[in-house]
């Protein structure tokens, strides 16, 4: 099976300040998906940013970026500009062309936002 | 557009006891997925549907745990006998189709076992 691996627990931040989050997987998959998920406090998931495993080029949502390393399966995310909103729990998560949609998860990384 | 609606938010039930979730997925969403979240831990998949069919069961504990979603909108998952370890929140995603990878969350129910 896949595996999702987040080696940071926890991580802070100062505000305005820009903070990475690494994750690193493991799969025998050629064609599949990765992303990063946030949950707040009040637990509702919410994509953050997407990355197909085809595309060259790293995805970018405004203040979030990845550096996706395909062949050190390594996925880490990049949140520029901290905000104290972007304190919450961040999931990395793995979906795979074989395995049907269904999403393999990280065990998180919690980031503080220091005003 | 309507998001992932779930109900209970909580729920705080004894060991033995039965206990019951619903979600109602977003409208034209054919795919949805229950998880379990313990705490500390990132979402595991228990069961996945697309429409009223079961494609992927094989985390689901079925001597104790159940789950439907018989007219392929609506889902209901139950756990009967609760044990202490099913201490957990509670996921509900959809996504439209099993070919598109984003999945969208519901706010979770959030399960004691006492």
């Amino acid at each position: 099976a896949q595996t999702v691996t987040q080696s940071q627990p926890e991580m802070s931040v100062q505000e305005a300040e820009t903070v990475t989050l690494s994750c690193t997987y493991d799969t025998s998959e050629s064609d599949y998906y990765l992303f990063w998920y946030k949950q707040p406090p009040s637990r509702q998931m919410i994509l953050v940013i997407r990355q197909e495993a085809y595309k060259q080029q790293n995805a970018t949502e405004n203040r979030f970026s990845v550096n996706f390393q395909k062949a050190a399966k390594s996925f880490s995310l990049k949140i520029s500009d901290s905000q104290l909103g972007d304190a919450a729990m961040y999931f990395c998560a793995y979906a795979g062309g074989n395995t049907g949609n269904q999403f393999y998860f990280g065990t998180g990384t919690s980031l503080t936002v220091i005003p | 557009e309507a998001g992932v609606a779930q109900s209970p938010r909580y729920k705080i039930i004894e060991k033995r006891q039965s206990v019951a979730f619903w979600c109602n997925p977003i409208s034209g969403h054919a795919t949805l997925y229950w998880y379990q979240q313990i705490l500390g831990q990132g979402p595991k998949l228990l069961i996945q549907f697309q429409n009223n069919g079961v494609v992927d069961d094989s985390q689901l504990p079925k001597d104790r745990f159940s789950a439907e979603r018989l007219k392929g909108v609506d889902s209901t998952l139950k756990i009967q006998p609760a044990k202490l370890e099913d201490s957990a929140v509670y996921l509900c995603a959809s996504a439209l189709a099993l070919a598109v990878h984003e999945q969208f969350f519901g706010p979770g129910t959030r399960l004691t076992v006492l």
